[in-house]
């Protein structure tokens, strides 16, 4: 069965320094999202892309962040500067073009010291 | 806007006991509505969606209706087993009026514990 795929599974860095994210949607999927879950809290939304440009932002996705689907498989999130409120799991998902049903990958823990 | 609102958590029981986690959502319109499962260290699987009034989404034992009249999308489960342990997220995607991505909004999630 297919499923969307993330990279690394942890990541820890040090406050200021610069982050990449990397997701490997399901094939032929053509929405995508970033999610996020601080410890113990909700998932909260960041951002949504469709047809190679944001759909949607939160105002969690601010200057810091941005997006990329740079090969058409691969779907990146990148912190430029991360701090330590940074720290959470980030999720990717994937939709088909019917937009049923999300598919979530496994996530990436960030720690931010 | 939209927002959903689960029971408070956690929630711990027998095995085999009767579970009713109460999910209720504000939205404009018919949403989509799912419950997400997270188990220990693991990321957010689907357990069942509902996308239209009175529509009954079932999986793995779990059951929830969609109810319009009392915005809600309670999950149930017959008899639960300790494997059942994990968070669970209600959401909602609101309707798609137009082409474009739409996102997925969550409640705060139940921790439920089975205790054998």
């Amino acid at each position: 069965e297919p499923e969307v795929t993330q990279t690394p599974s942890h990541q820890v860095t040090q406050m200021g320094q610069e982050v990449i994210l990397r997701c490997v949607p399901i094939s032929n999927h053509l929405y995508f999202y970033w999610y996020r879950q601080i410890l113990g809290q909700k998932v909260e939304f960041l951002v949504s892309f469709y047809n190679n440009e944001i759909s949607e932002k939160s105002e969690i996705f601010d200057d810091q962040f941005s997006v990329e689907r740079p090969d058409g498989s691969n779907f990146t999130l990148k912190i430029r500067s991360t701090k330590l409120e940074d720290s959470a799991m980030y999720f990717c998902a994937s939709e088909s073009r019917y937009q049923e049903t999300q598919y979530f990958g496994p996530g990436t823990r960030l720690l931010v010291l | 806007g939209n927002s959903v609102t689960q029971m408070e958590g956690p929630v711990t029981l027998s095995e085999e006991a009767f579970l009713t986690i109460n999910c209720t959502y504000t939205a404009t319109g018919y949403p989509s509505l799912f419950w997400y499962v997270q188990y220990p260290g693991e990321g957010l699987q689907l357990l069942l969606k509902a996308t239209k009034a009175d529509d009954k989404g079932s999986n793995k034992g779990f059951e929830a209706t969609y109810r319009k009249e009392t915005t809600s999308f309670h999950l149930e489960k017959g008899s639960v087993q300790v494997s059942d342990s994990a968070v669970y997220f209600c959401a909602l995607q609101p309707p798609l009026f137009f082409q474009g991505a739409q996102k997925l909004v969550f409640g705060q999630g139940t921790r439920l514990t089975i205790n054998p």
